[in-house]
């Protein structure tokens, strides 16, 4: 079974627009992390947000917020007032914690490939 | 203010020839994780390594493909008789410690195109 599934491929957003990626988990751990990352074309991996397992609040992060939703066991990226910059791939992750207290490597899913219109 | 650096950034190869990609940690960092990414596709998990230890290998391939972080110097990915199928970005991300929190991201280098003619 896949343990991060982005269903959107790609999506359009109009600039100034608000626009959420989904993403969806697996694990039968309680202790672990989401994160967005995001990729433009230059090919860097650039790190934006995360959410731990036990946060009650969501993160935000300027322009970024993640909706998280537990029972669910999804962890949506909602940027706001989208920019040209922001076109690039996204990818979400996750890193699920180890009983010895130590972490797993990050999981990806298969990103979404955001594009910003003007 | 040196983030993870990896080279070289652009690698051609032909095949049959041998690639060697490197990851210099972040400073206080000594824990390294190689990611490799096919076009179109997320980072897959290659391989975990410490200071002299390899700490999870699951991801790598079981031939030609091997990894080292010695005591001095950068992390070495190396693949021996590269094939077309190599090519891809090959990304290095570095953590203090391997203790470090689930809740700790990983930062990456810029990564290494890999591309086998």
């Amino acid at each position: 079974a896949q343990k991060i599934t982005q269903t959107q491929p790609g999506m359009f957003v109009q600039e100034k627009e608000a626009v959420t990626l989904d993403c969806t988990y697996d694990t039968s751990d309680q202790s672990y992390g989401l994160f967005w990352y995001k990729q433009p074309s230059s090919g860097e991996m650039i790190f934006l947000i995360y959410q731990g397992s036990y946060d009650e609040q969501n993160a935000t992060e300027g322009r970024y917020s993640l909706n998280f939703q537990k029972a669910r066991k999804s962890a949506n990226l909602v940027i706001s007032a989208s920019q040209l910059g922001d076109s690039a791939m996204y990818f979400c992750a996750m890193r699920e914690g180890r009983p010895s207290g130590s972490a797993r490597q990050l999981t990806f899913g298969s990103g979404t490939q955001l594009t910003v219109l003007p | 203010n040196a983030g993870v650096m990896q080279n070289p950034r652009h690698l051609v190869r032909r095949r049959g020839q041998e690639a060697r990609l490197r990851c210099s940690p972040m400073k206080g960092h000594s824990h390294v994780y190689w990611y490799r990414q096919l076009p179109e596709e997320g980072l897959k998990f290659m391989v975990y390594l410490q200071k002299e230890n390899i700490i999870d290998e699951s991801g790598m391939p079981k031939e030609r493909f091997s990894a080292e972080f010695p005591k001095e110097g950068p992390s070495i990915l190396r693949i021996q008789q590269v094939v077309r199928g190599d090519s891809a970005a090959y990304f290095c991300a570095s953590s203090r410690s391997g203790r470090s929190s689930y809740n700790s991201p990983l930062h990456f280098g810029n990564g290494t195109r890999l591309t086998v003619t």
